[in-house]
């Protein structure tokens, strides 16, 4: 199965607050798995990317977490700002090449 | 910064019609793609290439769908025969090696709007 599911859809935080993206995925052979942030009418752009050897990876407020076993990783953004509003895709990458199965997408806004 | 561009930004075309999207990708860079991304839907692999071959496509790039890199800089995505399903974002991305990092660049796409 090459699918990677993407949960919630839309994601309204209050700024300060801690804003959290699950995403699921069933094919093994995934072995990178990086997140993109997409503004409007802009393409998407990498956030953070994790391999599946680390349990948990962070770059400045935002934090990915990773459970192999589970078969789960997840996108957590600290101290969330109102520039963090954006769509967020996760994604997983299998060798050979980076061909690239996205995620579902969720919307975030941060408000004030 | 170095980017990967795309023309036309946006281009509205009618059923039927081909229609040809163009990219400059990164230019140390050596695999490139083409993505979709249908209004509010996630974003789906169509084709990667390199060494002037296609390495890998989706069962999306049927037939009507073609790529080319004519000259040392572009990179081209054809639809011969455009229909209405067609109308999507396309994003062009590149990377500089083909390992399984999913670091991609992507540019900012042209939307194609098929009527």
């Amino acid at each position: 199965q090459q699918q990677v599911k993407q949960s919630p859809q839309s994601l309204i935080v209050q700024k300060g607050g801690i804003s959290i993206i699950n995403c699921a995925y069933e094919n093994t052979a995934f072995d990178y798995f990086p997140w993109y942030q997409q503004f409007p009418g802009k393409g998407p752009a990498l956030l953070i990317a994790i391999r599946p050897d680390v349990s948990e990876k962070k770059e400045g407020r935002f934090t990915i977490s990773f459970n192999k076993s589970a078969k789960q990783f997840s996108l957590h953004i600290m101290d969330s700002q109102p520039g963090d509003s954006a769509t967020y895709f996760c994604a997983a990458a299998r060798p050979p090449g980076n061909k690239l199965t996205f995620g579902t997408g969720t919307q975030l806004k941060v408000e004030l | 910064e170095p980017e990967v561009t795309q023309t036309p930004s946006h281009q509205v075309t009618q059923m039927g019609q081909e229609v040809i999207l163009r990219c400059v990708p990164i230019s140390n860079h050596l695999y490139f793609y083409w993505y979709r991304q249908i209004l509010g839907q996630k974003v789906e692999f169509l084709v990667s290439f390199y060494n002037n071959e296609i390495s890998e496509k989706s069962e999306i790039f049927d037939d009507q769908f073609s790529v080319e890199r004519p000259d040392g800089s572009n990179f081209t995505l054809k639809i011969r025969s455009t229909k209405l399903e067609d109308s999507a974002m396309y994003f062009c991305a590149s990377t500089p090696g083909r390992g399984g990092t999913g670091e991609l660049f992507f540019g900012e796409g042209s939307r194609l709007t098929v009527l």
